[in-house]
């Protein structure tokens, strides 16, 4: 299957400083990509669905000023935690979904665990 | 409103089998998925029905009831590397996917 890979796999950071995340498509053009977070035991909540060369879609909740999301090419989304505090604690997943792929299948990126002290 | 019901938590003993069981409500249907989440890792992809019926891949298998707006995930041979969390998720008609919060799957020997 398609690979997805995300950077960094673990960050530790002060409160009120920005983390950035980066999402890559290794092996297929993804022109949609997804941005997850996870709570201990909780599914996975949607965030935002950042298409290549546009305005990500944030989800109802969402603060697109505090979530920065630039999809600047077809193999790599970011996310940026800006001025991120300690309930920004989370597990961040991106996915992407394979245009050429019959069934809409998403693949994941393996991660991000953000701890903010 | 859209919806994914899935039980919370199972306990199934290594060798056996068990079934997770998954009903959706949502607006519109391309799809369901079924994910498999060890702790502390994102999710894999299990199997993805779209027509009724069964599709078997090994150990696991996956059902569909359109009309019912059920699956559930039959896994065999239960091992312990099997303890993980299930998620269930459905593709609405936009192709956004509505995630169940999971059925942690505990395995004893």
């Amino acid at each position: 299957g398609a690979v997805v890979s995300q950077h960094p796999s673990r960050v530790i950071c002060k409160s009120g400083t920005s983390v950035k995340i980066e999402c890559r498509s290794l092996d297929f053009q993804a022109t949609t990509m997804f941005w997850y977070r996870q709570f201990p035991k909780k599914s996975l909540m949607l965030m935002a669905t950042s298409n290549e060369g546009s305005k990500a879609t944030y989800e109802q909740g969402v603060e697109k000023d505090k979530f920065l999301i630039n999809h600047a090419s077809l193999t790599l989304s970011t996310l940026t935690v800006t001025s991120a505090h300690p309930e920004d604690s989370s597990f961040y997943i991106c996915s992407a979904s394979d245009p050429t792929s019959d069934r809409n299948e998403q693949f994941f990126g393996p991660g991000t665990r953000l701890t903010v002290l | 409103g859209q919806n994914i019901d899935q039980p919370t938590e199972m306990t199934a003993t290594e060798g056996a089998i068990v079934q997770i069981n998954c009903t959706y409500q949502t607006s519109g249907f391309n799809g369901l998925f079924w994910y498999q989440q060890h702790a502390g890792e994102a999710p894999t992809f299990l199997s993805y029905n779209v027509l009724d019926g069964l599709e078997e891949k090994g150990r696991f298998s996956s059902f569909l009831s359109r009309s019912k707006g059920y699956s559930y995930l039959l896994l065999k041979e239960l091992q312990m590397k099997d303890s993980a969390s299930y998620l269930c998720a459905a593709l609405d008609s936009n192709y956004q996917l509505i995630w169940g919060a999971g059925t942690k799957l505990i395995i004893k020997p």
